[in-house]
């Protein structure tokens, strides 16, 4: 199966500062890469995600970049604010539905 | 999300006690899921479902079971022999294989061993 590796596990930022998280995996023919926030005791929403065919992506604050040669991914969000505070999760699908997720990034964004 | 409903939020399970978590959903999607999660890990799939009457085993299927006889529900059994069952568990559902898109997730059902 797909190797996804994620990091940092943590992560606390100055509020207004850039807040930068990266997932590599193993697999060269993953096609889909989602990013999910995941706030305490609730469910993972999808904020963002990126399709092999395409480098970057960007919805305002948050940005995906995608390197398909190094594989690797990374999320960017811009100018955080205490309500990004949350758990983040990459992950990593090729073909059918199944998705390797990373072990998260916990961020914590200081008032 | 509102179209993936778990139930319940909190489930308490005695030694030795089979106990079955509902995931449903109103979004007409054709694939179903199950993880499970722990703390500061990642969602591990149980089980998946891409079609009615069929699923398939994830990474950690041992010592659960599934079914899926409608498109709308794909409810999970945790048996006595999952010896390590506290976690919260979350349903997600998404378009058939081959359509790429986005996993939609539940809210997740919290359960723990009495």
């Amino acid at each position: 199966g797909e190797n996804v590796e994620q990091h940092p596990s943590t992560l606390s930022v100055q509020e207004g500062d850039s807040a930068v998280i990266k997932c590599t995996y193993s697999d060269s023919a993953s096609n889909y890469f989602p990013w999910y926030k995941q706030e305490l005791g609730k469910r993972p929403q999808l904020i963002i995600d990126i399709r092999s065919n395409v480098g970057e992506k960007k919805d305002q604050r948050i940005a995906v970049t995608l390197n398909k040669t190094a594989k690797h991914f990374s999320l960017h969000i811009t100018e955080t604010q205490p309500e990004d505070s949350a758990v983040y999760f990459c992950a990593v699908r090729r073909g059918a539905n199944n998705l390797f997720f990373g072990t998260g990034t916990r961020l914590t964004v200081i008032p | 999300d509102g179209g993936i409903t778990q139930s319940p939020k909190y489930l308490f399970r005695k030694e030795g006690q089979n106990v079955t978590l509902s995931c449903e959903q109103n979004l007409n999607h054709d694939a179903m899921y199950w993880y499970r999660q722990d703390p500061g890990q990642g969602l591990r799939l149980i089980y998946y479902s891409q079609i009615v009457n069929d699923f398939q085993k994830g990474d950690i299927a041992e010592g659960y079971s599934v079914s899926r006889e409608k498109k709308e529900s794909f409810p999970l059994t945790v048996t006595s022999a999952q010896k390590n069952p506290t976690a919260f568990y979350i349903c997600a559902s998404s378009k058939r294989d081959g359509e790429l898109g986005p996993q939609h997730f539940g809210d997740g059902t919290r359960l723990s061993i009495l």
